[in-house]
């Protein structure tokens, strides 16, 4: 079946220093890519949209600047968190669908980023 | 605005029938899913309502009602294991873009 591959799974980093966070769609293409973020005990949060091609489309109060996201290829997306923050400690994770299918949705394994 | 709603925690014992309610109002409807989750681990797909009805798979079952903007996830036979949170999302497109309730964290006791 198909896979969202998510790396790295866990990473440790200093205040101030960048992050960079990849989503594969193994056995597919995939044209849009979802990136989400979820803090301790509460639920996901849509960050952005990433679309092949072209231009993330971010959610309301997540800062473009900070949370880069390219999408260069059908099967690559990306997420670089720019000088991080403490605050920026949190669970990342993305999402891919087979295209067409809205209902064939898979999620990557998540990223545990904490920022010291 | 968008809202989904469900309840923050519920406790039952192993064996028992727990139904966990979900309520929304969304600009929109393109389908419902359900997902369990660990801590620190990714959603693990349960289930996924599009027409009204109920969706029985083994241990777990989905209902929707679109006219009344609910559906309720039940989980029979609990065991240990199903101690989780449990993720009401609702999809407005065929891409894939979920809003996500905040989840029911449901305890399972012996």
């Amino acid at each position: 079946g198909a896979v969202v591959s998510q790396h790295p799974s866990r990473v440790i980093c200093k205040s101030g220093t960048s992050v960079k966070i990849e989503c594969r769609s193994l056995d597919f293409q995939a044209t849009t890519m979802f990136w989400y973020r979820q803090f301790p005990k509460q639920s996901l949060m849509l960050m952005a949209t990433s679309n092949e091609g072209s231009k993330a489309t971010y959610e309301q109060g997540v800062e473009k600047d900070k949370f880069l996201i390219n999408h260069a290829s059908l099967t690559l997306s990306t997420l670089t968190v720019t000088s991080a923050h403490p605050e920026d400690s949190s669970f990342y994770i993305c999402s891919a669908v087979l295209p067409g299918q809205g209902s064939s949705l898979f999620f990557g394994s998540g990223t545990q980023l904490s920022v010291l | 605005g968008q809202n989904i709603d469900q309840p923050t925690e519920m406790t039952a014992t192993e064996g028992a029938i727990v139904q966990i309610n979900c309520t929304y109002q969304t600009s929109g409807f393109n389908g419902l899913f359900w997902y369990q989750q660990h801590a620190g681990e990714a959603p693990t797909f349960l289930s996924y309502n599009v027409l009204d009805g109920l969706e029985e798979k083994g241990r777990f079952s989905s209902f929707l009602s679109r006219s009344k903007g609910y559906s309720y996830l039940l989980l029979k036979e609990l065991q240990m294991k199903d101690s989780a949170s449990y993720l009401c999302a609702v999809t407005t497109d065929s891409w894939g873009k979920l809003q996500f309730g905040a989840g029911t964290q449901v305890v399972v006791t012996p």
